[in-house]
């Protein structure tokens, strides 16, 4: 499979731990972005890279949350001290041009 | 603020009868509007955006830029068009996209 892939499609951790996601994009893609989606809505905007450079952050990311993408490569997501309320479907996107690839996301259940 | 919006939850219809699935939105500049799929136990995935004015699988969507809509067409539904359809839009600065919540249509045989 050559499209973006997401590692781990499933994550249950404990209130309080932290987690992290990593998302690898089509390679020749200089923008990445991650949405959140929880049951019953769309996915929304969380934050995006053009290539290593993350240009922006919504509202939605907290401070604890932080994304990288070193290299302009793949990315990472963290989340500190996790809450039950981050429990949703994380999606990781990238875009060449107007087109945006989405990876399977990953699962994160909050217990 | 940009916002679409999808009225219908679920949207049921017998195989052959046409479909249309709402969408409205709000953007204060000019809008790119696309309709996101994602069939069962698939990724998310593009079927078409105004700008292209193409039909894919059987589906057109007009932009109708007075009455800020952008409503998904087909005139003959298959049963393999059961999934969930997303309304979006794009700015045209960050390009980040603004989804709808979604309208899962189920077609019966």
């Amino acid at each position: 499979d050559t499209g973006v892939s997401q590692d781990p499609r499933h994550k249950i951790t404990k209130r309080g731990q932290n987690v992290t996601f990593r998302c690898d994009p089509i390679s020749e893609h200089n923008r990445l972005y991650w949405y959140r989606q929880t049951l019953g809505q769309g996915p929304e905007f969380l934050t995006y890279f053009q290539n290593e450079a993350q240009l922006e952050k919504s509202r939605l990311l907290s401070d604890r949350f932080s994304a990288e993408r070193p290299k302009g490569s793949f990315s990472t997501l963290e989340i500190q001290r996790t809450e039950q309320g981050d429990s949703a479907m994380y999606l990781c996107a990238s875009t060449a041009g107007t087109e945006a690839f989405f990876g399977q996301g990953t699962r994160l259940t909050v217990v | 603020a940009q916002r679409v919006t999808q009225p219908e939850k679920l949207l049921s219809v017998f195989k052959g009868a046409p479909v249309e699935l709402k969408c409205n939105y709000s953007y204060s500049g000019s809008p790119e509007l696309f309709w996101y799929v994602q069939y069962s136990r698939q990724r998310l995935q593009l079927l078409l955006r105004h700008i292209s004015r193409e039909s894919i699988k059987g589906f057109t969507a007009d932009l109708n830029k007075g009455e800020t809509s952008f409503h998904l067409k087909k005139p003959f539904a298959q049963e393999e068009d059961s999934a969930m359809y997303y309304c979006a839009l794009s700015d045209t600065g960050r390009r980040a996209l603004t989804f709808g919540s979604g309208t899962r249509l189920q077609v019966q045989p």
